[in-house]
C-alpha cells in the first residue's frame, strides 16, 4: 500500500537553529500538507501546497516557516530559527484530487525537540 | 471558528464490548468527515471517510455515521479487541479540492483483555 514517508523520525536541536523536515508524499497525489501536534494537544493544520505554491496557511505558519517541493518527490518544511515552542510532532500528509477520494494519508511524523 | 469536540475523552471497556465514540462540530457546512486512529508516538491512520452526501460508511467492525444537520458523527466499534486500544480522532473538512481539516480533541480507548 502506498505510504507517506518522513525523515528524520526524531530531531533534537538548539534554539535558534534551522531545521528541515523532509517528506515523500504518495507519488500520484497532488496536494501536500504539514500538520503539527504539540504533546497532549490537538493536531493543527499548518499549510497546504498545490501546484508548486502554498494554497492556504494557518496563523501558526509565520515567516519562520517555509515549504518547498525541490524535486518531483520531496516536500520539505523548514523552520528558520527554532523556538522552544516549536517542539512538537510534525506530520506530513498528501491527498489526491479526484472527487470522493480525498482521503488524507499521513506519514509517521517527525518529532522535533528544541532545547 | 470551527470547533470539533469528541466525547468521551477517554473510555475503558472489557474485550468483546460494542462501543460508540462521538464527534460533534459547530459548522454543519462540511465537505467530508474522516475518522483516524493514532497509536502512541505514531502517525495517523485513516479508518473511514464519509462524504457530506453520505449517511454512513462501514469497514469491517467499524461503522461511522454522519448527521450533518445536527453536527454529529459517531464511530461504532463492534466486538472490541485489545488491539483496538488507541486514540481515535475525527477530522472535518470544509473545502472540496484539498483537505485542510480541523481535528477533534480525540477519544483515548483502552480495551481490557
Amino acid at each position: 500500500e502506498p505510504e507517506v514517508t518522513q525523515t528524520p523520525s526524531h530531531q533534537v536541536t538548539q534554539m535558534g537553529q534551522e531545521v528541515i523536515l523532509r517528506c515523500v508524499p504518495i507519488s500520484n497525489h497532488l496536494y501536500f500538507y504539514w500538520y503539527r501536534q504539540i504533546l497532549g494537544q490537538k493536531v493543527e493544520f499548518l499549510v497546504s501546497f498545490y501546484n508548486n505554491e502554498i494554497s492556504e496557511k494557518s496563523e501558526i505558519f509565520d515567516d519562520q516557516f517555509s515549504v518547498e517541493r525541490p524535486d518531483g518527490s520531496n516536500f520539505t518544511l523548514k523552520i528558520r530559527s527554532t523556538k522552544l515552542e516549536d517542539s512538537a510532532m510534525y506530520f506530513c500528509a498528501s491527498s489526491g484530487n479526484r472527487a470522493g477520494a480525498n482521503v488524507l494519508t499521513f506519514g509517521a511524523g517527525s518529532r522535533l525537540t528544541v532545547l | 471558528k470551527q470547533e470539533v469536540t469528541q466525547i468521551p475523552a477517554a473510555l475503558s471497556v472489557p474485550e468483546g464490548e460494542n462501543l460508540v465514540l462521538n464527534c460533534s462540530f459547530t459548522d454543519s457546512a462540511i465537505y467530508n468527515l474522516q475518522w483516524f486512529r493514532q497509536d502512541p508516538g505514531k502517525g495517523l491512520t485513516s479508518l473511514l471517510l464519509i462524504q457530506s452526501s453520505q449517511r454512513e460508511q462501514t469497514s469491517g467492525r467499524l461503522n461511522a455515521s454522519l448527521d450533518k444537520s445536527s453536527g454529529r458523527s459517531t464511530l461504532y466499534i463492534a466486538a472490541s479487541q485489545p488491539g483496538d486500544s488507541a486514540t481515535y480522532l475525527c477530522a472535518v473538512s470544509y473545502s472540496g479540492g484539498y483537505q485542510k481539516v480541523t481535528f477533534g480533541t480525540g477519544t483515548k480507548l483502552q480495551v481490557i483483555p
